[in-house]
């Protein structure tokens, strides 16, 4: 069975400030990581995805997630928050053995502050 | 652009109704899915389809049912809505195909039961 967990249910950051999101997986064989936001009221946005390769993967908007297979996380960053970016984020996890089902976190709140 | 559309953003409806929520995808994608939103749960996949007329259980079908007689549309049923299905739902298409694994959404429909 895959899991996914954000320790996390909110993050609060001043604008201009590094902004991290944590995430931690478990999933049998070689997982498929994601990261999406949600703004309110509407659905998810694809924001970036680790498949394979370099363990640093760059997405939209700025943010980056790190990979780290030993201590099973894949940790979402932005250099500088803008507070644009305050918004819900959902890391999520994907076995490549399923039939294409995602296991989602529980979502962690952003806050970016002026 | 890959579109997910779903059929109403915002629907309200009586206990003992029947409901259907309608997805449809422009990318000929073979997999579909429904989650519920509840807030401090994440995403719960109620139901997913790999083909037409082919379906699987997700982690909470109970009260739910589907319908996929085409690729591109993909019909949730709540065959007797209840106040515990109030809830945001998302609908998602993903190809199963390598390097192209990240699901796509819709912008979801807020549904009440009163």
């Amino acid at each position: 069975a895959q899991s996914v967990a954000q320790p996390e249910d909110q993050v609060n950051v001043a604008e201009g400030n590094p902004l991290t999101v944590k995430c931690t997986y478990s999933v049998s064989g070689n997982p498929y990581l994601f990261w999406y936001v949600q703004y309110p009221n509407r659905g998810l946005q694809f924001l970036l995805k680790y498949i394979t390769g370099d363990n640093l993967v760059k997405g939209s908007y700025g943010f980056e997630a790190e990979f780290n297979k030993s201590q099973t996380s894949f940790h979402l960053k932005k250099p500088s928050a803008l507070v644009s970016d305050s918004a819900l984020y959902f890391c999520a996890v994907r076995a490549t053995d399923s039939w294409g089902k995602f296991q989602f976190g529980a979502g962690t709140q952003v806050v970016v502050t002026p | 652009d890959v579109k997910v559309t779903q059929s109403s953003r915002y629907l309200v409806k009586r206990t003992g109704e029947k409901v259907f929520l309608e997805c449809v995808q422009d990318m000929d994608h073979e997999n579909m899915f429904w989650y519920r939103q509840d807030p401090g749960l994440g995403l719960r996949l109620i139901y997913f389809s790999y083909d037409v007329k082919m379906k699987e259980k997700g982690d909470i079908p109970e009260g739910y049912s589907v319908s996929r007689e085409k690729k591109e549309r993909f019909s949730l049923i709540l065959e007797s809505a209840s106040t515990n299905q109030t809830s945001m739902y998302l609908c998602a298409s993903t190809s199963p195909a390598e390097g192209r694994a990240e699901a796509f959404f819709g912008q979801g429909t807020r549904l009440t039961v009163v």
